[in-house]
């Protein structure tokens, strides 16, 4: 089945450790997300990735970093300089063919970082 | 630039009622917009689509119209039930790179 998997589920982190979120897909796909989510409100856009070895910078890319070296691996780096990370990581993708301007984006489950 | 407003919720209804959930844009040029759901601890799902003014789009009993003179995408159903209880997002595309998000409205059915 084709998707896009995170892992792990959940994850506990100690403050002033980093952590990386795993995020692969299968889809083929060229565009790669990473957004945030806290309790009771919407999406905020960390990093996105149009292409291989390339990546830009979202609305709230501090404290944060990725890395793009494979078309289906975008991992996410939350760093210690991240001052309030406990919130709910979502990941998505998106085929961006040159035949369709808008395309929409496929999430895969999220994973929730608690910083203890 | 471009913005997203849907409706604030939480919004809770009895099984059966029918639904609306306002979602205003305002975007340059001719967006892409999508209504995506959320259940409990889980990524969005993409619900629907419309691509361009006058289409409806529609899946599982919900639809919603791109109506470019008022600058909205409503997302209606006739009758809802215990199941559609979830976060519905509102959102926008005006460029093959980004999407743009609405908040978000909690939606609850009572059975």
């Amino acid at each position: 089945d084709g998707g896009i998997t995170q892992s792990p589920k959940y994850l506990f982190r100690k403050e002033g450790q980093n952590v990386t979120l795993s995020c692969e897909q299968n889809l083929n796909h060229d565009a790669m997300y990473w957004y945030r989510q806290d309790p009771g409100q919407g999406l905020r856009l960390i990093y996105y990735s149009q292409i291989v070895n390339d990546f830009q910078k979202g609305d709230i890319a501090e404290g944060y970093s990725v890395s793009r070296e494979k078309k289906e691996s975008f991992p996410l780096t939350v760093t210690s300089a991240q001052k309030n990370p406990t919130a709910f990581y979502l990941c998505a993708s998106s085929p961006q063919t040159v035949l369709s301007s808008y395309n929409e984006q496929f999430f895969g489950p999220g994973t929730r970082l608690t910083v203890l | 630039g471009n913005s997203v407003t849907q409706m604030e919720g939480p919004v809770t209804l009895s099984e059966e009622a029918f639904l609306t959930i306002n979602c205003t844009y305002t975007a340059t040029g001719y967006p892409s917009l999508f209504w995506y759901v959320q259940y409990p601890g889980e990524g969005l799902q993409l619900l629907l689509k419309a691509t361009k003014a006058d289409d409806k789009g529609s899946n599982k009993g919900f639809e919603a119209t791109y109506r470019k003179e008022t600058t909205s995408f409503h997302l209606e159903k006739g009758s809802v039930q215990v199941s559609d209880s979830a976060v519905y997002f509102c959102a926008l595309s005006s460029s093959a790179s980004k999407i743009i998000f609405g908040s978000g409205t909690r939606l609850s059915i009572r059975p």
